[in-house]
């Protein structure tokens, strides 16, 4: 049973250019969020989607940046026009389960976007 | 102020000894969970506690939990090498959101 997988892992992009994170849950789940860290920080929180819906993006900048969970395929962090300070790694996490949050998210690997 | 936060921000012990992190946060919560981060990797998931429980044991690992005082602790006894990383504790707020805080370092020396 494979976990979350990120993809990819790292990532280059020149100033102004688009950056796309692709996320794909552990099977069977279908609640996704989005973190992203800076160095020597914790996670912080950006967007909690489930299939085709966002549920909460209370975590993700006004402009620049947008998710999405399709009915089908992966999850997709976008980032346009990218600058230095998007410069961080950014996890995705799944759950199987909704309400209450006595739950346990499972962690991908991140991608590590660079901003030069 | 930052819901979740750890001290001691890094802490660097002998292999054998035992290590205590510790976690406070501000508001209401129904869990704690701890997560470890090896360098340069995802999070691992180590332990949930709930709010209705004191103590939780895993392997090595012992969490506790103190509502009343808003915090929980991280006990890793019999440290080995491999236990090297950051050890961050999170609380679920809203939509399932977790909330982190700035994470341990920590380092065992052989």
């Amino acid at each position: 049973n494979a976990g979350v997988m990120q993809n990819p892992r790292h990532l280059v992009r020149r100033r102004g250019q688009e950056a796309r994170l692709r996320c794909s849950p552990m099977k069977g789940h279908s609640h996704v969020y989005w973190y992203r860290q800076l160095p020597e920080e914790g996670l912080k929180f950006m967007v909690y989607l489930q299939k085709e819906n966002i549920i909460d993006e209370s975590g993700m900048p006004k402009e620049r940046f947008s998710a999405e969970f399709p009915k089908e395929g992966p999850s997709i962090l976008r980032i346009q026009q990218v600058v230095r300070g998007d410069s961080a790694a950014y996890f995705c996490a799944s759950s199987g389960v909704a309400g209450g949050g006595s739950y346990e998210q499972y962690f991908g690997p991140g991608t590590r976007l660079t901003v030069t | 102020s930052q819901q979740g936060e750890e001290d001691p921000q890094a802490l660097s012990i002998q292999e054998g000894e035992n290590a205590t992190m510790n976690c406070s946060y501000k508001t209401s919560i129904n869990n704690l969970q701890w997560y470890r981060q090896n360098s340069g990797r995802g999070l691992v998931h180590l332990i949930l506690i709930r709010s209705n429980e004191r103590e939780k044991h895993s392997g090595r690992l012992r969490v506790t939990l103190d509502t009343s005082k808003k915090s929980s602790s991280l006990l890793i006894t019999a440290s080995r090498a491999a236990d090297t990383a950051s050890y961050f504790c999170a609380t679920p707020r809203g939509a399932q959101k977790l909330v982190f805080g700035q994470g341990t370092r920590l380092t065992i020396n052989p």
